[in-house]
């Protein structure tokens, strides 16, 4: 099975700071890696696919980069509404694994 | 607008089997590219995806479940289950169905069922 790490596990930032979240994967899955957002009490939202695609009706300040076993999603200016906690998830073999979640909070 | 929504029983006795029915609407379960998930969430912790189907294909599970899950895809009502056996109190969680796109993401889910396993 394909083992997905994030750092950091929770972060504390400032409205519009710039916020960076890791995503390591223990073996390659090319550019197959997801991003999901999920607030409390909701069920977690597609943000990014395969590594970097916005999905439709996500603001531009969320951005995807990476290939192989590394990535990172980006917030470009830190809104309340982006307080939730972050998987990554990879979709290149099966099982399907999530990443532990990275909980991001204001400060 | 695809639209998923799930149903099962609330509350579970240990060593029974969980039965949950995810219930499809504004799309096909017999979509091509696309498989359908299951993914659970214990209460306060990270997501743990279960199993997926293709339409008329082969399931695929998570090891550690393997041996006392199933899924099945039903066209005929549109639906996709998901049967848990031997359920302990460690497979309490809220259980999420969602739409997967090959290599692409889960891009729909449901709400979610929150299972609680006690006597």
């Amino acid at each position: 099975d394909i083992q997905l790490t994030q750092s950091p596990s929770s972060l504390s930032a400032s409205l519009g700071d710039r916020v960076t979240v890791t995503c390591r994967a223990s073996q390659s899955v090319t550019t197959y890696l997801n991003w999901y957002q999920q607030k409390p009490g909701k069920a977690p939202q597609l943000l990014i696919s395969v590594a970097s695609t916005l999905q439709s009706g996500v603001p531009s300040r969320f951005s995807g980069s990476g290939s192989g076993t590394d990535f990172t999603l980006t917030i470009s200016g830190l809104q309340p509404e982006d307080i939730a906690t972050y998987y990554c998830q990879q979709s290149y073999s099966t099982p399907r694994t999530f990443g532990p979640g990275t909980k991001v909070e204001i400060k | 607008q695809v639209q998923l929504q799930e149903s099962g029983p609330g509350l579970v006795k240990p060593s029974e089997t969980l039965s949950l029915t995810c219930t499809v609407s504004g799309g096909s379960v017999t979509i091509n590219g696309y498989s359908w998930s299951w993914i659970r969430q214990p209460p306060g912790k990270g997501l743990e995806w279960i199993a997926h189907m293709y339409y008329g294909g082969n399931a695929n599970y998570n090891p550690s479940l393997r041996s006392r899950v199933s899924i099945l895809v039903d066209a005929s009502k549109n639906q996709v289950s998901l049967n848990l056996s031997s359920v302990t109190a460690a497979d309490t969680a809220v259980y999420y169905c969602a739409r997967d796109k090959r290599f692409g993401g889960l891009d729909y889910w449901g709400q979610g069922t929150p299972v609680t396993v006690s006597s």
